[in-house]
C-alpha cells in the first residue's frame, strides 16, 4: 500500500466549478499535510499546508483534512485556466516528522 | 530572497559513469532534501539532510549517496549510473528545526539523462 494515494486523472472542470481534489494516506499518525503545484517542466510548488483536522482557507483553496479517516482534500473556488496543473498530495510519516512523503499526482485541466 | 539554486540544470552521461549534482538551501534554512522524479514514479523521496547529517533515507540503492556542507549546501552523487537513472532531480529546502515539517521550497531541478 502506497502511503499517501491520489486519483491520477485527469480532473476536467470547467472555468468558474469547484475543483475537488482527494488524497488518503496509510500512516494513522502523521501529523503535516501539503498541497503542491506542478506546472508542466516545473518544478512543484507549495500551496497549502494543513496540521489539524478540519478547513484551511487562503484565497480560493481550501484544505480539508480528516485525520480518523485518514483523508485529505484540496477544493479550489472559481477555477481558472491557470489553475490547470498536477496537484500533488504530500505527508509527514509519524516516524520521521521531517520527511515528505508525495503522492503521485493528479493532473487537473480547466476547460473554458 | 534567493530561492533553492541547483546546478547543473541538464547533464548527459554514459552508463557507468558517475555524476555529482549540487544544490544552495535558501539562506537560513538548514535541511535540504533530494527527491528523483520520473512520470513513472513520481517524486521519490532520496535522502533528507540536516546540520551536516543524514536524517532521513529512502529506499535507494547505496549508489546514490550525499552529502551536506557547514554552509548547508548539499551534494547528491550517483555511482555506476544506470539507463533506469534518468530522471529530474529535485532539491528541496525547508526552515524546520525540530520534529514538525514546515514544506519544502523546491530547486528548479537537474535533468539527469544516462544513455
Amino acid at each position: 500500500q502506497k502511503e499517501v494515494e491520489q486519483n491520477s486523472g485527469p480532473l476536467s472542470v470547467p472555468e468558474g466549478a469547484i475543483a475537488s481534489l482527494n488524497c488518503t494516506y496509510s500512516d494513522r499518525g502523521s501529523q503535516s499535510f501539503f498541497w503542491y503545484r506542478q506546472y508542466s517542466g516545473k518544478s512543484p510548488e507549495l500551496i497549502m499546508s494543513i496540521y489539524s483536522n478540519g478547513d484551511k482557507e487562503d484565497g480560493r483553496f481550501t484544505a480539508q483534512l480528516n485525520k480518523a479517516s485518514q483523508y485529505v482534500s484540496l477544493l479550489i473556488r472559481d477555477s481558472q485556466p491557470s489553475d490547470s496543473a498536477t496537484y500533488l498530495c504530500a505527508g509527514s510519516p509519524y516516524s520521521s516528522a521531517s520527511k515528505i512523503i508525495f503522492g503521485s499526482g493528479t493532473r487537473l485541466s480547466i476547460r473554458p | 530572497k534567493a530561492g533553492v539554486t541547483q546546478t547543473p540544470r541538464y547533464l548527459i552521461k554514459t552508463r557507468g559513469q558517475q555524476v555529482t549534482l549540487s544544490c544552495s538551501p535558501i539562506s537560513g534554512h538548514r535541511s535540504v532534501s533530494w527527491y528523483q522524479q520520473t512520470p513513472g514514479q513520481g517524486l521519490q523521496f532520496l535522502f533528507e539532510y540536516f546540520s551536516e547529517t543524514q536524517r532521513n533515507k529512502g529506499n535507494f540503492p547505496g549508489r546514490f549517496s550525499g552529502r551536506q556542507f557547514s554552509n548547508s549546501r548539499s551534494e547528491m552523487n550517483v555511482s555506476t549510473l544506470e539507463l533506469g537513472d534518468s530522471a529530474l532531480y529535485l532539491c528541496a529546502s525547508s526552515a524546520q528545526t525540530g520534529g514538525s515539517s514546515y514544506g519544502y521550497t523546491f530547486g528548479s531541478g537537474t535533468r539527469l539523462t544516462v544513455v
